[in-house]
C-alpha cells in the first residue's frame, strides 16, 4: 500500500497564477479530505468527499479555491488567483470509515 | 463550542521522562478522540484514540487518559525516546468525518 500520495511536493508561484495540487488517495478508501496547515491556524478540513461527491465544502476560504474528485482514485485542489496569504501545506486524507484518517506527506505551497 | 484546546504549546523532557500532553473541549456531542504524531515534512498520522465510553487506553508506550465530566482527555509517553520528538495533535469528532484538531504540542526528548 502506497499511502495517500500528493503532488508535488513543494510549489513556489506568483500571485495571480493558478495553482492545481493533486491527491491519489488510498485504493478502497471511500471518503477523502483536503485539509490546510499553517502556523496560525493549525489544520483547517477545506472539504470532504465521500464517494466522489462534495459533501461539506464549508472550509472552502472563498471562491478561489476548487475542489473536484473525478473518480475514487484522484482529487484536485485548485487555487485560481493565488494570493500570498494561501501560502501553507496543503494535506489530501483518506478514510474507509468515518474514524482514523490517512494523511499524504502534504504540498507545500509558496504564494511569491 | 467547537473547539478543542490543547496545552502545553511545547514541551522539553529527558529520555525516560514522561511528556503529559492536555486537551479540553465543550462540545459534549464529540464521540471520537484521536491523537497524531508529525514528524517534520510529513502528515499527521495516527497515534491512538479514545472514544468517551472508557477512561483510559494503552498502545505500546502510549497512553491516553479520558475525564468525561471534567471534558478533558490527555497523552502519556512512557519511557519517551528522542524519536518520539514530533508535533502531537488531539482532535475530536461527533461520530462523523469533521475532525476538529487542537493547536498542536511541539515535543522535544533530550537524549
Amino acid at each position: 500500500d502506497a499511502g495517500v500520495i500528493q503532488s508535488p511536493r513543494h510549489e513556489v508561484t506568483e500571485m495571480g497564477q493558478e495553482v492545481t495540487l493533486r491527491c491519489k488517495p488510498i485504493s478502497g478508501h471511500n471518503s477523502l479530505f483536503w485539509y490546510r496547515q499553517t502556523m496560525m491556524r493549525g489544520l483547517e478540513l477545506l472539504i470532504y468527499f465521500n464517494n466522489n461527491v462534495p459533501i461539506d465544502d464549508s472550509g472552502m476560504p472563498e471562491d478561489r479555491f476548487s475542489a473536484k474528485m473525478p473518480n475514487a482514485s484522484f482529487s484536485t485542489l485548485k487555487i485560481q488567483p493565488s494570493e500570498p496569504r494561501d501560502s501553507a501545506v496543503y494535506f489530501c486524507a483518506s478514510s474507509k470509515t468515518a474514524y482514523g484518517y490517512t494523511f499524504g506527506s502534504g504540498t507545500r505551497l509558496t504564494v511569491v | 463550542q467547537q473547539q478543542v484546546k490543547q496545552s502545553p504549546q511545547s514541551l522539553i523532557v529527558q529520555k525516560g521522562g514522561i511528556p503529559i500532553i492536555n486537551c479540553a473541549y465543550e462540545n459534549t456531542a464529540f464521540d471520537y478522540f484521536p491523537w497524531y504524531q508529525q514528524f517534520p515534512g510529513k502528515g499527521p498520522a495516527l497515534l491512538i484514540a479514545i472514544r468517551p465510553d472508557v477512561s483510559e487506553k494503552k498502545e505500546g508506550r502510549f497512553t491516553i487518559s479520558f475525564n468525561k465530566s471534567a471534558k478533558q482527555f490527555s497523552l502519556h509517553i512512557m519511557d519517551s525516546q528522542p524519536g518520539d520528538s514530533a508535533t502531537y495533535f488531539c482532535a475530536a469528532s461527533i461520530g462523523t468525518y469533521k475532525y476538529i484538531f487542537g493547536t498542536g504540542t511541539r515535543l522535544k526528548v533530550l537524549a
